[in-house]
């Protein structure tokens, strides 16, 4: 089955650029988004189709996604960044499989 | 604005089957594709399966044997069934829309979440 690994957590300092990773077995070649989620709520979409955002995201998030790695990156990182991100993508193995997650914390 | 909003039992009992109902709200369920997520409690998201508004399904592998999946375009709502359920499934339930008419491009719509509990 196919896999998406990202880092347990990150740190940041406030103004600081965060960049979250996830790897799988030729990402690249497959489409990868990016969710945001915040205690208590519900994911955010935050990224879809490798590098674009959905209306009323901030232009600090962006993507990018080559060989084995996709990245989310958070230029000038604000505290209301501070959530847990995930990672997504879909194969022909598994449909669609998340990534663990990543703790981002700004401090 | 499309709202979705999941309704279920909020507890079940093991080996019962587990029924949850999102309705779509604001919009039509036509064109897109529809998802179930879930979240056991501190960990992270899990992927349930999703159907086209067609009724073309796709489900997590691991699942793949319990799960059903169904869609209502004449009520706008699309249904989940999950059975033989145990403690492992306790978890925060989500229905979510891909925001992609017709092809899947990440799901930009989510509902606020159903909590279902496996407990004698």
């Amino acid at each position: 089955s196919y896999e998406l690994t990202q880092p347990p957590s990150i740190s940041v300092s406030p103004g600081q650029t965060a960049s979250i990773t996830c790897s799988g077995n030729k990402l690249g070649d497959k489409y990868a988004c990016w969710y945001q989620q915040k205690p208590g709520r519900s994911p955010v979409l935050v990224i879809y189709q490798d590098t674009k955002r959905p209306s009323g995201i901030p232009e600090r998030f962006s993507g990018s996604n080559s060989g084995n790695t996709a990245t989310l990156t958070i230029g000038g990182t604000q505290a209301m960044d501070e959530a847990d991100y995930y990672c997504q993508a879909w194969d022909s193995s598994t449909a669609l499989v998340f990534g663990g997650g990543t703790k981002l914390t700004v401090l | 604005q499309v709202q979705l909003q999941e309704s279920g039992p909020g507890l079940v009992k093991p080996s019962e089957t587990l029924s949850l109902t999102c309705t779509v709200s604001g919009g039509s369920i036509s064109g897109y594709y529809w998802s179930w997520i879930r979240q056991p409690p501190g960990k992270g998201l899990e992927f349930i399966g999703y159907i086209y508004y067609r009724g073309g399904t796709n489900y997590n592998p691991s699942l793949k044997s319990r799960v059903t999946m169904s869609v209502d375009t004449s009520k706008d709502q699309f249904s989940l069934r999950l059975s033989s359920m145990t403690a492992a499934d306790t978890a925060v339930y989500y229905c979510a829309r891909d925001r992609g008419r017709g092809e899947l491009q990440g799901m930009d719509v989510w509902g606020q979440g159903t909590t279902v509990t496996v407990s004698s």
